[in-house]
């Protein structure tokens, strides 16, 4: 157990909808990262939040967005769901910046888009 | 050109003997480098992170890392059925995001 935990562990939506997930990071980690993970694909970076800014963003359009809130917990939100965003959605978190790289992930939520 | 790249298998050990993953990445700026075990339907569990040229082990895993020749690899000794999974490499440039490979899938064999 990495003490990342994230909600809802499966969720099923049609296209065109909106989707939230959650994500609370391990305790004293201040920095989380989302990760799109496709079937029999590597996890793919979608953006990373420190201290309530997003401050890195890989190749997702503008319809995946997140925030940070104080206590360091996360929250993923996709606009106007496709089917190709059905995959595992990963969040990771990690200590404060200058204080080593590793991540450590949630189980992930399952998203399937019909 | 994809910058992790990782033979996709399946790779298929003999149950005890010793199972080598390997990993190439393009930005030799890379600082950081991490080997994550995926069993199907879970999330990635990180096994080794390694930073500096040479070898470094912990208990049956031992990473390999090469910068000259932008080369990563993961040995397991004494392989076990419970190391069946999808082994992923990862590359990180500063704290920025991990680039991951495709994943190998490693199969053990009784």
């Amino acid at each position: 157990e990495t003490g990342v935990t994230q909600s809802p562990t499966h969720l099923i939506k049609t296209r065109g909808q909106q989707v939230t997930l959650r994500c609370s990071s391990q305790s004293g980690h201040n920095t989380v990262s989302w990760y799109q993970q496709a079937l029999g694909q590597g996890p793919q970076f979608i953006f990373q939040y420190y201290r309530e800014e997003e401050n890195g963003r890989g190749n997702f359009p503008p319809r995946f967005s997140g925030l940070q809130f104080p206590n360091y917990s996360s929250e993923l939100n996709v606009n106007a769901l496709e089917l190709d965003d059905s995959a595992l959605y990963l969040c990771a978190s990690r200590p404060q910046r200058g204080q080593g790289e590793t991540q450590y992930f949630g189980p992930g939520t399952r998203l399937l888009v019909l | 050109q994809k910058e992790v790249e990782q033979n996709s298998g399946p790779l298929s050990v003999p149950e005890g003997a010793i199972a080598s993953l390997n990993c190439t990445y393009s930005d030799r700026g890379s600082q950081s480098f991490f080997w994550y075990r995926q069993y199907s339907g879970k999330s990635p569990e990180l096994i080794m992170f390694i930073y500096s040229n040479g070898d470094k082990e912990d208990g049956r895993f031992t990473a390999q890392l090469n910068k000259a020749s932008q080369y990563v690899s993961l040995l397991i000794r004494d392989s076990q059925p419970s190391d069946s999974a999808t082994y992923l490499c990862a590359v990180s440039f500063g704290n920025e995001k991990l680039t991951f490979g495709t994943g190998t899938r490693l199969t053990i064999i009784p």
